[in-house]
C-alpha cells in the first residue's frame, strides 16, 4: 500500500485564492520531504526541500513567498500555493525517503492536480 | 550544466518482446542511479537502484545496467506485458549530497 499520502488529489480554485496541499508519510518518519511540479509530458521539477523543524530550501527560480512550505512534524509537510494564478495550474507531487540520505529510494504521493480558473 | 537525457519519443513494442530504455547523462558523475515507473496522473514508483560500482542489477523481469564510461544506463523489461505500459524515469544522485535529479522519462507502450 501507499507509504506517502498526498491530499487533495484534485483541486480547482479561483484566481487569487490560496490552496494547501498535504503530504504525509504513513509508516515512517521523514525529516526531509521533497516537492515537485510536473508539466504534461515533462519531467519532475524539484521545487523545494522541506525540512522538519526548519525552513525549506527552495530551488532557483521558485518563489518562496508564493509556495509556502511547512514541515511541522516528522510525518507531515504542506505546500500552500498563495494567490494562485492560472499559470500555477500544474501537477504537484511530494516525496519522502525512509532513509535520511539523498541517495535512498523515494516514495511519492499520487500528486495533486491544481487548476486555477 | 548536468543533463539527463531519455528518449522523449514513445517506445512501442509487441507483447512478449524485451523493452530497452536508455538514460544518458552529461556533466555529471553519479554514484547512484534509480529507475521509476510513472502511470498517468500518479506519482512515480521506485523500481531499482544501481550503484556506480555495480554493472548490472536484476529484479524479476527487470534488468538495469550502469556504464560510467559511456555515461549511460539501460533499463530492460523482458517478456513485456501490456501492463508494463507506463512512463519510465531515470534519476541520478551523487555522494556530494545533491538532490535526486530526474530525466524526462520515456513512455513505453506494449501492444497485445
Amino acid at each position: 500500500g501507499a507509504v506517502v499520502s498526498q491530499h487533495p488529489s484534485r483541486v480547482i480554485c479561483k484566481s487569487g485564492t490560496s490552496v494547501k496541499i498535504e503530504c504525509r508519510s504513513l509508516d515512517f518518519q521523514a525529516t526531509t520531504m521533497f516537492w515537485y511540479r510536473q508539466f504534461p509530458k515533462q519531467s519532475l521539477m524539484l521545487m523545494a526541500t522541506s525540512n522538519e523543524g526548519s525552513k525549506a530550501t527552495y530551488e532557483q527560480g521558485v518563489e518562496k513567498d508564493k509556495f509556502l512550505i511547512n514541515h511541522a512534524s516528522l510525518t507531515l509537510s504542506t505546500l500552500t500555493v498563495t494567490s494562485a494564478h492560472p499559470e500555477d495550474s500544474s501537477f504537484y507531487i511530494c516525496s519522502a525517503g525512509r532513509e535520511a540520505s539523498y541517495n535512498s529510494p523515494l516514495h511519492f504521493g499520487n500528486g495533486t492536480r491544481l487548476t486555477v480558473t | 550544466s548536468q543533463k539527463i537525457e531519455q528518449n522523449s519519443e514513445a517506445l512501442n513494442i509487441q507483447e512478449g518482446k524485451t523493452a530497452t530504455l536508455t538514460c544518458n547523462y552529461t556533466n555529471y558523475s553519479p554514484a547512484y542511479l534509480q529507475w521509476y515507473r510513472q502511470d498517468p496522473g500518479r506519482g512515480p514508483v521506485f523500481l531499482l537502484l544501481i550503484r556506480e560500482n555495480e554493472k548490472e542489477k536484476r529484479k524479476e523481469r527487470l534488468k538495469v545496467t550502469f556504464d560510467t564510461t559511456l555515461k549511460q544506463s539501460l533499463f530492460h523489461i523482458t517478456a513485456s506485458q501490456p501492463a508494463d505500459s507506463a512512463t519510465y524515469l531515470c534519476a541520478l544522485s551523487n555522494n556530494a549530497g545533491n538532490m535526486l535529479t530526474f530525466g524526462g522519462g520515456t513512455r513505453l507502450m506494449v501492444k497485445p
